[in-house]
């Protein structure tokens, strides 16, 4: 059982390039996250998905861009990458609940370490 | 949004000894996540706790949501334990958006 995969799990871009992060899960989840992780610090949310076709912005998502074309992926696009993107990056997953608590257990992948120089 | 603290920041302690850690948040939550992120980097799964008690081997949790706090029990602490411990809570009503603490360093030294 793979869970939440990430690719590549190191990454080093030059200023101004650009590159796609790509994530996939095979537990069939609804909702798709990104989050990115600065040194000392707890994860912030990039952007999420509650299904193919839909995304929303999180707390910081300038910068970045989403889709999701299907259940299983959720690739995140750095564009004109730039020093204050270095930093790493965790894609998590979790279904859809039942009921009056509809969030369920979230699951993460193993993250991705991007340094812009 | 909701927010998260968790304390105390960092914790030494001595192989064997027991330790608390807490959480608090500033709002009703409906998911209530604690992490190990070990040092490689990977954020491990201990519990999903929006409410209750539950235990897992040297480890528990006990989330009481009408108060707004989470602590996280470890006990018998093990070198392996060392890492950052951090809680994330998802706000009720936030369509599943986990929102995360700024972590616990803990060292277990032998």
């Amino acid at each position: 059982n793979a869970g939440v995969t990430q690719t590549p799990k190191f990454r080093i871009l030059k200023i101004g390039q650009s590159m796609t992060l790509q994530c996939t899960q095979d537990m069939n989840h609804n909702y798709m996250y990104w989050y990115r992780q600065d040194p000392g610090m707890g994860l912030k949310l990039i952007y999420y998905s509650v299904g193919a076709g839909i995304t929303d912005k999180g707390e910081v998502p300038n910068g970045y861009n989403v889709s999701r074309s299907t259940t299983e992926d959720f690739p995140l696009r750095l564009e004109l990458a730039a020093p204050s993107q270095t930093s790493v990056y965790f894609c998590a997953s979790n279904k859809l609940g039942q009921g009056a608590s509809r969030n369920t257990e979230a699951f993460f992948g193993q993250g991705t370490r991007l340094t812009v120089v | 949004g909701i927010q998260v603290e968790q304390s105390p920041p960092d914790l030494i302690l001595q192989e064997g000894a027991n330790s608390t850690l807490r959480c608090n948040f500033s709002d009703s939550v409906n998911n209530l996540q604690w992490f190990h992120q070990n040092p490689w980097g990977q954020l491990i799964n201990l519990f999903y706790i929006p409410s209750g008690t539950k235990q897992n081997g040297r480890l528990s949790a006990t989330t009481v949501a009408t108060e707004r706090y989470s602590l996280l029990y470890i006990s018998s602490s093990q070198t392996t334990d060392s890492g950052v411990y951090f809680c994330a809570v998802g706000a009720t009503g936030a369509n599943s958006k986990l929102t995360f603490g700024k972590g616990i360093t803990l060292s277990v030294r032998p």
